[in-house]
């Protein structure tokens, strides 16, 4: 299958700072992107969906001044949390697809702690 | 509305057959796939069967689909410790959709 590579793996702020999280097709073009959340033992939380050039789409309840998606080329798109607060630490994965994939490819996941 | 349900929990001694289950409300879904997840790992695709479809096997995953019943069941055979994982269902109404996920079933294989 394709791969799409996230990192960091983990990374650890203090609060009031900005994380980037980058997510990137090695081998495919992705037209798609998704970001979603997951809180230990639960279920993946869509935060958005990102086209290549195009502006984000945000599920509700998801703050998008505070998650900042950029989906500048079609191997990279990367997520910014601004003013990152503790509440904010979880695990969060991407995810890609491209024209003709049946199946959407993910990345191996950021674990975000803020202290 | 786009829901989807797993059981939580499911605990299996080593060899025996597995089989997770998964139900769905959206009657539009045309992919629906399984996946896995290690602790600490993004998620592994297993397999995935279009709605048109009843049944799909793979090596030692087979997946059934009542479409009527909107039921998804995923089949490991001859369970390994390794199974061991969350696995978890989703659905997508189209290429390039997003996915909707399940809560994800914990899978335990003892020995």
């Amino acid at each position: 299958g394709a791969v799409v590579s996230q990192h960091p793996s983990w990374v650890i702020c203090k609060s009031g700072t900005s994380v980037k999280i980058e997510c990137r097709s090695l081998d495919f073009q992705a037209t798609t992107m998704f970001w979603y959340r997951q809180f230990p033992k639960q279920s993946l939380m869509l935060m958005a969906t990102s086209n290549e050039g195009s502006k984000a789409t945000y599920e509700q309840g998801v703050e998008k001044d505070k998650f900042l998606i950029n989906h500048a080329s079609l191997t990279l798109s990367t997520l910014t949390v601004t003013s990152a607060h503790p509440e904010d630490s979880s695990f969060y994965i991407c995810s890609a697809t491209g024209t003709g994939h049946t199946e959407a490819f993910f990345g191996q996941g950021t674990r975000l702690t803020v202290v | 509305g786009e829901d989807v349900e797993q059981s939580l929990f499911l605990s299996v001694r080593e060899g025996d057959s597995s089989v997770i289950n998964c139900t769905y409300t959206d009657s539009s879904s045309t992919y629906l796939y399984w996946y896995k997840q290690e602790p600490g790992a993004g998620l592994q695709l297993l397999t995935y069967i279009f709605s048109n479809m009843d049944m799909k096997q793979d090596q030692r995953l087979t997946v059934l689909l009542n479409k009527k019943d909107k039921h998804l069941s995923l089949r490991i055979a001859d369970t390994q410790t390794g199974d061991s994982a969350i696995y978890f269902c989703a659905e997508r109404k189209n290429q390039g959709g997003k996915l909707i996920f399940g809560q994800g079933t914990e899978l335990s294989v003892k020995p």
